[in-house]
């Protein structure tokens, strides 16, 4: 049930665009989307709960589709700052607040 | 924002003791704590839900006498790695769900880095 997170890798330029996708084999109850920084925790970025939801801002943003089975995070014009790892953490209905992660995406954003 | 404390951060033992870990929710209160482990380039993975007064829940293949959790209260959840071994080596994150909020937005400790020698 673990969601498939790809690219595993992307190596940017400062200022180029990114797009990260989460995909699920069954319906998800919702998505949440964190960066992780070396040996540091998680930091929250977003959760996204309905259908065609689109939410956050112009440098990042999240999407999910209808089927509620596919999030993408979209990060604009990207910054040094947003180097880091990726994860998508999906809940189902019935999972009782657990979070099944994806593998995670690393993100190295170069001047 | 709600915070979610860790300690201690760090902390070096030698194989055979035992090492207690402490989370806590400084700003709100978490009737949820969920326990990971990371190892190191690797996703997060969940070694158990802490829920207030009651047992935890452990993921399939912790062994919960190995990895004692007890959450006392509405802000303090505790994991305490028995007999601890090299191989018990990792990063242990924490995370507390607030109480009440209708969407699951946890909040992650800073993490305790356990090197067992």
């Amino acid at each position: 049930q673990q969601p498939v997170q790809s690219p595993q890798a992307v190596i940017l330029r400062e200022g180029e665009d990114a797009v990260i996708n989460c995909s699920s084999s069954k319906a998800l109850y919702s998505v949440h989307w964190y960066r992780q920084k070396h040996g540091e925790a998680p930091v929250f970025l977003m959760i996204l709960l309905k259908g065609g939801e689109q939410k956050g801002h112009e440098k990042i943003s999240a999407s999910f589709n209808e089927k509620k089975q596919q999030s993408s995070l979209y990060l604009t014009a990207s910054q040094l700052s947003y180097s880091g790892t990726y994860f998508c953490g999906t809940e189902f209905m019935d999972s009782n607040y657990q979070l099944i992660w994806g593998a995670g995406t690393k993100l190295i954003i170069k001047p | 924002g709600a915070v979610v404390s860790q300690h201690p951060s760090r902390v070096i033992c030698k194989s055979g003791t035992s090492v207690k870990i402490e989370c806590r929710s400084l700003d709100f209160q978490a009737t949820t704590m969920f326990w990971y482990r990371q190892f190191p380039k690797q996703s997060l993975m969940l070694m158990a839900t802490s829920n207030e007064g009651s047992k935890a829940t452990y993921e399939q293949g912790v062994e919960k006498d190995k990895f004692l959790i007890n959450h006392a209260s509405l802000t303090l959840s505790t994991l305490t790695v028995t007999s601890a071994h090299p191989e018990d080596s990792s990063f242990y994150i924490c995370s507390a769900r607030v109480m009440g909020q209708g969407n699951n937005e946890q909040f992650f400790g800073p993490g305790t880095r356990l090197t067992v020698l």
